[in-house]
């Protein structure tokens, strides 16, 4: 398996500008989390799904965001307007159901957003 | 006060050294995750457990449930262990959302 994918691997974009972020899970993962990772902040949980429905979203920064999974082998996250605070480095990560057990996530390489 | 706590938040060794780092949180969880980030910037999974310990090569970490803590320990450490390596756990059963400690950086030098 290839892993999950995420595109592109660095976006570079003036204020203002809509962004979108895309994700690939693993076939057969039933969980898709995104994350924010900044220096001041560290890994931030925005949002996750479950079987392509939104479970959590109470991480996601304010209305600017939005993510959605259409189907199970693909996620997008949508900032529209962007701006300069951003900027940081987002991860998208699947895993199995658990079935009432956790199981491990597996990241994808992320994505390096610069808003200027 | 920060749910999960690492330490310490840096940390430098000399090759072969054995390393601890140490991840304490303060309420209930169903699992603890240990994750390292490259200096390229990717996250591997390196272990989840909910209780005891796991081993895998020249990584071992164990949990204590009741005292609220893990470890995570590196044994003959080598250069290529430098990096960030992140403690994460599942805050409530059935959870699958995870909080994460802020990180401890592993420099090795030859």
């Amino acid at each position: 398996d290839a892993g999950v994918i995420q595109s592109p691997r660095h976006e570079v974009t003036e204020m203002g500008q809509e962004v979108t972020l895309r994700c690939k899970p693993i076939s057969g993962h039933d969980y898709l989390f995104w994350y924010r990772q900044t220096m001041m902040r560290g890994l931030e949980l925005l949002i996750y799904f479950n079987n392509n429905v939104p479970i959590d979203d109470s991480g996601m920064p304010e209305d600017r965001f939005s993510a959605k999974m259409p189907n199970a082998s693909f996620s997008t996250l949508k900032i529209q307007p962007s701006e300069p605070r951003d900027s940081a480095v987002y991860f998208c990560a699947s895993s199995l159901d658990p079935g009432g057990n956790s199981y491990e996530q597996y990241f994808g390489p992320g994505t390096r957003l610069t808003v200027t | 006060k920060n749910e999960v706590e690492q330490s310490p938040q840096n940390l430098t060794a000399q090759e072969g050294e054995f390393i601890t780092i140490n991840c304490s949180y303060s309420v209930g969880i169903s699992a603890l995750h240990w994750l390292q980030q490259h200096p390229g910037g990717g996250i591997v999974s390196l272990f989840m457990l909910s209780s005891g310990k796991k081993k895998h090569g020249r990584l071992i970490a164990t949990i204590n449930i009741q005292e609220k803590h893990s470890s995570l320990h590196i044994t003959a450490s080598h250069p290529r262990d430098s990096a960030v390596y992140i403690c994460a756990v599942h805050l409530n059963f059935g959870n699958e959302k995870l909080t994460f400690g802020t990180g401890t950086r592993l420099t090795i030098i030859p």
